[in-house]
């Protein structure tokens, strides 16, 4: 595998169910993201973890719960989600030193909510 | 309002012609991102940009960074087919760590043969 990958790529949960998702970067990057995609409206920053410590939580409700127990891997958890958190949830990855730094993304989880 | 704003919203290009894109922050601008996604898909990285009047090309594709003016602008060249998708620029507001990119809403581009 190359990049960064997600699984599942598709998923559709009832609002009283708990998934979670995944999120592996191959890249070697030291700081990992979780973004939400919906339909008209931009991709807005949900976490992010540098050097597995979360750095920014960008006022996400609690039924999201982002988990990153190493650099290569990042999970978001979902409990109790509403229709309203049907998106398209795309992980990124970058090597971070100082300044800027190129941020490679993942094919990214179309997540149902019904 | 929105902190980026793209333009056009929508683009309907003959095969072969040239287009531009552009991206305006209102706010300032340590570096700017440009990607391009497929439906549904996640985003390809394209360019990324951080010094007024920095320019960078792929392929047909020329990314031009106006400090400024906090505008950066996206060139195609002779677009064809597999030009077609979604351009999104992305931006960062600071560069003191791993920070996330704040995105606009993206650009519709169709190619028509």
């Amino acid at each position: 595998e190359t990049g960064v990958t997600q699984t599942p790529r598709h998923l559709v949960m009832g609002m009283t169910n708990k998934k979670s998702l995944k999120c592996e970067q191959h890249l070697g990057h030291n700081a990992m993201y979780w973004y939400k995609q919906s339909a008209k409206k931009p991709l807005e920053l949900m976490f992010v973890y540098n050097f597995k410590e979360q750095t920014e939580n960008n006022s996400v409700p609690s039924r999201f719960s982002p988990e990153c127990p190493n650099s290569s891997h990042l999970f978001l958890h979902l409990h109790t989600l509403q229709p309203e958190d049907s998106a398209l949830y795309l992980c990124a990855s970058s090597q971070v030193f100082a300044g800027l730094y190129e941020q490679y993304f993942g094919p990214g989880t179309r997540l149902t909510v019904t | 309002s929105q902190e980026l704003e793209q333009s056009p919203q929508s683009l309907i290009v003959q095969e072969g012609k040239n287009l531009t894109i552009n991206c305006t922050s209102s706010k300032t601008l340590y570096g700017l991102y440009w990607y391009k996604q497929k439906y549904g898909e996640g985003l390809i990285f394209l360019m990324m940009l951080q010094k007024g009047g920095e320019e960078k090309s792929h392929e047909k594709i020329t990314a031009k960074l106006d400090e400024k003016k906090q505008q950066s602008s996206l060139h195609i060249t002779a677009s064809q087919p597999s030009h077609a998708g979604i351009y999104l620029c992305g931006a960062a507001h600071s560069g003191g760590g791993a920070d996330g990119l704040t995105f606009g809403k993206g650009t519709h581009l169709i190619i028509q043969p």
